[in-house]
């Protein structure tokens, strides 16, 4: 059964960049993709991209500018950074990994609040 | 991006019942629509993809259907563990956008 574990600072400063690793245990990381996905208090989800285990990525047009996803297959570990963040950033950041056939979801980490303040 | 629409946005069931929620999509998608389960505190758990095809180890009580703009998520016999927030997903146009979630409550 794979299982994902989201690790990463609880808070960060604004305009600083929120660092975050899914760690990825009981399966590898070869040869699938991998996924941010957030969600704000109170609010609706948001697809933030994928990485596939090769290193190529797509992100979400609306944070594409801020976003920079990587992997680590040596750890089985994968990355999201989300530089000059703003207290719209605040969120329940999940990693997951995407499905075989699309980009839907088969596993999901549990899930990290991450809040933007100073 | 593709907006989806689900409908209730939460509903009150005794162990037992059937439940059905629907969920639209702003354009058609094919059926490209997954559905997951969510529990306060605990990992989502994906339920279906395709519109209608199983994720391993989901019991058959969960049952989706509909292709296009329109499709539902039936749970045939609601039991305790089902009671949660329930979502769609839809994945054919970039980026994948969700519903805004129905609530499942005991009555």
């Amino acid at each position: 059964q794979v299982q994902l574990q989201e690790s990463g600072p609880g808070l960060v400063k604004p305009s600083e960049t929120l660092s975050l690793t899914c760690s990825v245990y009981g399966g590898s990381i070869s040869p699938y993709y991998w996924s941010w996905i957030r969600q704000p208090p109170g609010k609706g989800l948001e697809w933030i991209g994928y990485i596939y285990y090769s290193g190529s990525t797509n992100y979400s047009p609306s944070l594409k500018s801020r976003v920079t996803m990587s992997l680590d297959t040596s750890k089985n570990q994968f990355s999201l950074k989300l530089s000059s963040v703003t207290a719209a950033d605040t969120a329940i950041y999940y990693c997951a990994r995407r499905g075989a056939y699309g980009d839907y979801v088969d596993y999901w980490g549990q899930g990290t609040l991450v809040t933007v303040s100073s | 991006d593709v907006q989806m629409t689900q409908s209730p946005s939460s509903l009150s069931a005794s162990v037992g019942d059937r439940v059905t929620i629907t969920c639209r999509a702003s354009q058609g998608i094919r059926n490209y629509l997954a559905w997951f389960q969510q529990k306060p505190g605990k990992a989502p758990k994906s339920l279906i993809y395709a519109a209608y095809r199983l994720q391993s180890g989901v019991p058959p009580k969960f049952s989706g259907s509909g292709s296009g703009t329109d499709f539902t998520l039936t749970i045939s016999s609601l039991q305790p563990e089902d009671f949660a927030t329930y979502y769609c997903q839809q994945y054919d146009t970039y980026p994948p956008t969700f519903g805004q979630g129905t609530k499942v409550e005991i009555k």
